[in-house]
């Protein structure tokens, strides 16, 4: 059983058109909670951490929020240039991070 | 600030060669991860290491994979001998230290094994 779900796997929007990307997971003991960009050829790029229930944090249009059970990652107002594969990933007590299989947003004009 | 640096970007080779690919950490970082990406499985974790010592390799997938970090600015990740079902990208990244700081990620060696 995957410890970190992401959804949809897909997403299209039209510039302008908000959304919301989901991440679950099923781990206790959490410490911490991070979401990535990933463009084509490139390795991820970090984007947050949230460490705590509650904990929201911003970027230009990105906001991420996060509960005991999930994390968003909220668009406001897309552009094409925010077409990317965004990642969530886990941080236990004791291991590396573990990722999702991503979102991966497409943005048209 | 140049970033993490992997080499070579993309590796074509035959089936039973020896493969090596190569990463330099950010100067600094005490952490160095190494994963492996698929359209079917995601990114997964190979091996970590603290201080240049192995601390999780429970993700290396047999013994024809291994890794190892001779000094703080260099690491290898060894496929030996090479099958088919290893091509994929694989990234290297390192961390400020092991307790919940960011990774940061290199761009990749893409493997094909022919």
């Amino acid at each position: 059983e995957d410890q970190v779900t992401q959804s949809p796997e897909a997403l299209r929007l039209q510039e302008g058109e908000s959304s919301s990307l989901n991440c679950s997971y099923t781990v206790s003991g959490l410490r911490g909670l991070f979401w990535y960009r990933q463009d084509p050829g490139k390795g991820p790029e970090f984007l947050f951490t949230l460490y705590s229930a509650g904990e929201e944090k911003e970027k230009e249009r990105l906001k991420a929020t996060l509960t005991k059970k999930e994390s968003f990652l909220h668009i406001t107002a897309p552009k094409p240039e925010d077409s990317a594969t965004y990642l969530c990933a886990i941080n236990q007590a004791g291991t590396a991070l573990i990722f999702g299989k991503g979102t991966t947003l497409s943005v048209s004009s | 600030d140049a970033g993490v640096i992997q080499s070579p970007r993309h590796e074509v080779t035959e089936m039973g060669q020896e493969v090596t690919l190569r990463c330099k950490p950010i100067s600094g970082h005490n952490s160095l991860f190494w994963y492996r990406q698929t359209m079917m499985r995601g990114l997964e974790l190979l091996i970590y290491f603290n201080n240049n010592v192995p601390i999780d390799d429970s993700g290396m997938p047999e013994d024809r994979f291994s890794a190892k970090m001779p000094n703080a600015s260099f690491s290898t990740l060894k496929i030996q001998p090479s099958e088919p079902r290893d091509s994929a990208v694989y990234f290297c990244a390192s961390s400020r230290d092991g307790n919940n700081s960011p990774l940061h990620f290199g761009n990749g060696t893409r493997l094909t094994v022919t």
